[in-house]
């Protein structure tokens, strides 16, 4: 079975800073897709960023990237110049690559405050 | 309007009560989930959905059950609510590309 760990419950920063959230998996699969979703206080989940295993380009959006080591099977984000508006929750999730349903498995989540 | 939508937001109940979460979607997805998140615990899988016909038990499946009513209805039912089942639950649906789109959440709180 897969595993996701998010060993930071909890950080802060100031705007404008940038903040890297960590992420470790555990998996036997090779073919798999990493994601980094965010929870702002209106719970809604909204999805971040998305790596598949198989590109070794890391994937970047706008002041999002991640550094994917697959053989560490690590998958960090950076959030460069940091907003008020990035304030929220952050989850990791693996998920298998399959023609199925695609069953997301979530980290504990890191807890996000931007400081103005 | 959300492409899925899910009632009601927010719910209290007392031990014992029958509670039905409803879901409903406009994406056209075949694929449907339900899930519960609890503080330090990430999301969690209860139940998912292939199509109408099909129902597969998810990591976290006692207590609950579900009905897939139509392509784009997915409910998820509390049989006799326990205080252990307070948690905030999402639908959820997807394509064969992967993405999951979620509900805006259910929360439900059992005294």
């Amino acid at each position: 079975a897969q595993t996701v760990t998010q060993s930071q419950p909890e950080m802060s920063v100031q705007e404008a800073e940038t903040v890297t959230l960590s992420c470790t998996y555990d998996t036997s699969e090779n073919n798999y897709y990493l994601f980094w979703y965010k929870q702002p206080p209106s719970r809604q989940m909204i999805l971040v960023i998305r790596q598949e295993a198989y590109k070794q380009q890391n994937a970047t959006e706008n002041r999002f990237s991640v550094n994917f080591q697959k053989a560490a099977k690590s998958f960090s984000l950076k959030i460069s110049d940091s907003q008020l508006g990035d304030t929220a929750m952050y989850f990791c999730a693996f998920m298998k690559r399959t023609q199925g349903a695609q069953k997301l498995v979530f980290g504990q989540g890191t807890r996000l405050t931007i400081n103005p | 309007d959300a492409d899925v939508t899910q009632t009601p937001r927010n719910r209290i109940t007392k031990t014992g009560k029958r509670i039905m979460l409803e879901c409903s979607q406009t994406k056209g997805h075949d694929r449907m989930y339900w899930y519960r998140q609890d503080p330090g615990l990430g999301l969690r899988l209860i139940y998912y959905s292939f199509d109408v016909k099909d129902i597969n038990k998810g990591e976290i499946s006692d207590g609950y059950s579900v009905s897939r009513q139509a392509q784009a209805k997915f409910s998820l039912s509390l049989e006799s609510a326990i205080p252990n089942q307070t948690a905030l639950y999402f639908c959820a649906t997807s394509d064969v590309a992967g993405e999951l789109f979620f509900g805006e959440g259910s929360r439900l709180t059992v005294l």
